[in-house]
């Protein structure tokens, strides 16, 4: 049981360059989540997902993309990275959004140049 | 909208000495409060929730709906507490998603 998996740990692009960051569960989780953690603000929601073929925004969705057509991935798509996207990103899964069913992967540290 | 207020960026104290992060929340209606820890390169994981009124690592933490605080506690602190401690909110009308404060890092010096 591996829980929450994200790559890539580490990533250094350059402006208006795209990629996608992994995420994998393996507990059947139906709630999924993106955050992105910046110094003095936290984690700030940028996209979730409540099943398989369901996404929806979160507080900052801007210059993201994602989809979900397996219960178990969900990736997070840069269209166009800009600096402002330099950041660590966290995805959590859950049986529910509920704070007591969270389980968070290990972080993904973008830096855009 | 929900919002979570940890005013201290940064808290240093000396091991054995007591420590109290703070975590002010608005929300007019009955929230879920959450206390997440995130030790150096690792995941955040969850240290306490307020339904529980558990102890945790020595950790308490108790909601006070009347000043919306539900501020960390412990009485001895420990070089290996230092990390970043998250509050965090959820509400059944916004999905349970979880909204996070700021983070306050603690640093506790031997």
């Amino acid at each position: 049981n591996a829980g929450v998996t994200q790559t890539p740990k580490f990533q250094v692009l350059k402006t208006g360059q795209s990629m996608t960051l992994q995420c994998a569960q393996d507990m059947n989780h139906e709630y999924m989540s993106w955050y992105r953690q910046d110094p003095g603000m936290g984690l700030r929601l940028i996209h979730y997902s409540v099943g398989a073929g369901i996404t929806d925004q979160g507080e900052v969705p801007n210059g993201y993309n994602v989809s979900r057509s397996t219960t178990e991935d969900f990736p997070l798509r840069l269209l166009s990275a800009a600096p402002s996207q330099t950041s660590v990103y966290f995805c959590a899964s859950g049986r529910t959004a509920n704070g007591n069913t969270i389980y968070f992967g290990e972080g993904s540290w973008l830096t855009v140049v | 909208a929900q919002r979570v207020t940890q005013p201290e960026k940064l808290l240093s104290v000396f091991k054995g000495a007591p420590v109290e992060l703070k975590c002010n929340y608005s929300y007019s209606g009955s929230p879920e409060l959450f206390w997440y820890v995130q030790y150096s390169r690792q995941r955040l994981q969850l240290l306490l929730r307020h339904i529980s009124r558990e102890s945790i690592k020595g950790f308490t933490a108790d909601l006070n709906k009347g000043e919306t605080s539900f501020h960390l506690k412990k009485p001895f602190a420990q070089e290996e507490d230092s990390a970043m401690y998250y509050c965090a909110l959820s509400v059944r009308n916004a999905g349970n998603m979880l909204t996070f404060g700021g983070g306050t890092r603690l640093m506790v010096k031997p």
